[in-house]
């Protein structure tokens, strides 16, 4: 267990909805991450955010959003959702910057 | 940006013997971390080696950073080895890790 947790574990959806994810970052940790794991584009990086404010962003749709509250907790929002937004979303936190990243169990988003 | 290619791609293992996975990246890097991914989707941290060497247990690494490479030893696999290793690496201005493509180990019993 690395002490990451994210919910729902699964999820199904249709196209068009909207869903978000919720991550919590391992105590103590200011730095929370989003992947995107897809058969055809592997584990991608998708928006960082520390200690409250977004850090770095990849390869992120317009559709998809995320925030970092002030209980360093994060949500990831996807939005008017197609099939091929189906994939493994992962949170992973470290302490500070360029860091140790660990990893959360992911979500696995189906769309239908 | 950096790319990070793995080799090879699949490894098939006898229970008990020992296998070197490679990583080689493209520019120098901050943070360089080896991940299995278990057949359940979770990615478990194995070691955390921007250079130099680690052990834990029957896994051992070795990031030469100068020559831009990583190496992986398993030894005296077991059945439980068996999934994808990744490596991923940090390089530049940000703190994202970028992946390689995995290697996708079975350990036949």
């Amino acid at each position: 267990d690395s002490g990451v947790t994210q919910t729902p574990k699964h999820l199904i959806t249709a196209t068009g909805q909207r869903v978000t994810l919720r991550c919590s970052p391992r105590s103590g940790d200011l730095s929370v991450y989003w992947y995107q794991q897809s058969l055809d584009q592997g584990l991608q990086f998708l928006i960082q955010y520390y200690n409250g404010e977004e850090r770095a962003k990849g390869n992120i749709l317009e559709r998809f959003s995320a925030q970092q509250f002030p209980d360093l907790h994060s949500e990831l929002n996807l939005s008017s959702l197609e099939l091929g937004d189906s994939a493994l979303y992962f949170c992973a936190s470290s302490v500070f910057l360029d860091e140790e990243q660990f990893f959360g169990p992911g979500t696995r988003l189906t769309v239908l | 940006g950096i790319q990070v290619e793995q080799s090879p791609p699949d490894l098939i293992l006898q229970e008990g013997a020992n296998s070197t996975l490679r990583c080689n990246f493209s520019d120098s890097v901050n943070n360089l971390q080896w991940f299995h991914q278990n057949p359940w989707g979770q990615l478990i941290n194995l070691f955390y080696i921007p250079s130099g060497t680690k052990q834990n247990g029957r896994l051992s690494a070795t990031t030469v950073a100068t020559e831009r490479y990583s190496l992986l030893y398993i030894s005296s696999s077991q059945t439980t080895d068996s999934g994808v290793y990744f490596c991923a690496v940090v390089s530049g201005a940000n703190s994202k890790l970028t992946f390689g493509k995995g290697i996708t180990l079975s350990v036949r019993p």
